[in-house]
C-alpha cells in the first residue's frame, strides 16, 4: 500500500466551528508532515513529526494544532478559522524526514465562512 | 534561510520538443533535490530526485542535472507529450530544528501544445 489518504476530502466551516482533518498511511513512514496550498502555489510546510514527535512547526497560528496519535496517523484540529484559512491541506509522509521522497494525500479542500 | 528560486513560471512548448526547468538555491548545506508534478485537481507526485554526490539522473525521457558549486539544478524533459501538462515544483531540503524540510520553488505551469 502506497498511498496516504485523507479526509474529508472537502470541508466548510464557520469561524466558531471546531472540526478536524485525517490522515493516515501505512507504508511504515516514520516522518509525516500537514502542507497549506493555495491556488496557484506552491505547498507551504507547516508542521513536520518525526517518529510521532512534533520536530518542525513553522510558525502556525495556534488555530491550528496538529496532533500524531500513532505512526500511521495524523490528525490537524482546527478552531476559530478565519477565511484566509481556506486553502487546500495536504498530509505527506516519507521514511526519512525530508531527505527521501514524500508521498501526498490528495488534500482536504477547506472553505471557511 | 533557504531560499528556492525556479524559472520560468510558465513554458508552453510544442509536441516532441525538449522543456528545460532551471533552480537555485541559497543553502550549501541542502543535498537532496526532488521535482514534483502536479496536475490540476490532484496531489504532487515526485517524478525525479537527485542527491549531492551525483551530477546527472535519467529516468526515461526525465533527467536532472545539478551543478552544487553554482547552486542550481535543472529538469529536462524530452519528447514531451500532452500527459506532461502540469506544474512542475523543484525543492531543496534544509535542515531545522535537527529535522529536515523540503523548501520549495514557485512552480512551472508546463504547457504541451499538441
Amino acid at each position: 500500500d502506497t498511498e496516504v489518504t485523507q479526509t474529508p476530502k472537502h470541508l466548510v466551516m464557520g469561524m466558531t466551528n471546531k472540526k478536524s482533518l485525517k490522515c493516515e498511511q501505512h507504508m511504515g513512514h516514520r516522518a509525516m508532515y500537514w502542507y497549506k496550498q493555495k491556488a496557484k502555489k506552491p505547498p507551504e510546510l507547516m508542521f513536520v513529526y518525526s517518529y510521532e514527535k512534533l520536530s518542525i512547526n513553522e510558525s502556525v497560528p495556534s488555530r491550528f494544532s496538529p496532533e500524531c496519535p500513532n505512526s500511521s496517523l495524523l490528525n490537524l484540529h482546527l478552531h476559530a478559522l478565519q477565511p484566509e484559512d481556506s486553502a487546500l491541506y495536504l498530509c505527506a509522509s516519507s521514511q526519512v524526514p525530508g531527505l527521501d521522497e514524500q508521498y501526498f494525500g490528495p488534500g482536504t479542500r477547506l472553505t471557511v465562512t | 534561510g533557504e531560499n528556492v528560486e525556479q524559472h520560468p513560471s510558465t513554458l508552453s512548448v510544442q509536441e516532441g520538443d525538449s522543456a528545460v526547468i532551471k533552480c537555485t538555491y541559497s543553502d550549501s548545506a541542502s543535498n537532496y533535490f526532488p521535482w514534483y508534478k502536479q496536475e490540476l485537481g490532484k496531489r504532487p507526485q515526485l517524478i525525479i530526485d537527485i542527491r549531492s554526490n551525483v551530477g546527472e539522473k535519467k529516468d526515461q525521457r526525465i533527467a536532472v542535472t545539478l551543478n552544487k558549486t553554482a547552486k542550481h539544478f535543472s529538469l529536462h524533459i524530452t519528447e514531451t507529450q500532452p500527459e506532461d501538462s502540469a506544474v512542475y515544483f523543484c525543492a531543496a531540503s534544509k535542515l531545522q530544528g535537527g529535522s529536515e524540510k523540503l523548501v520549495f520553488g514557485k512552480g512551472t505551469k508546463l504547457t504541451v501544445n499538441p
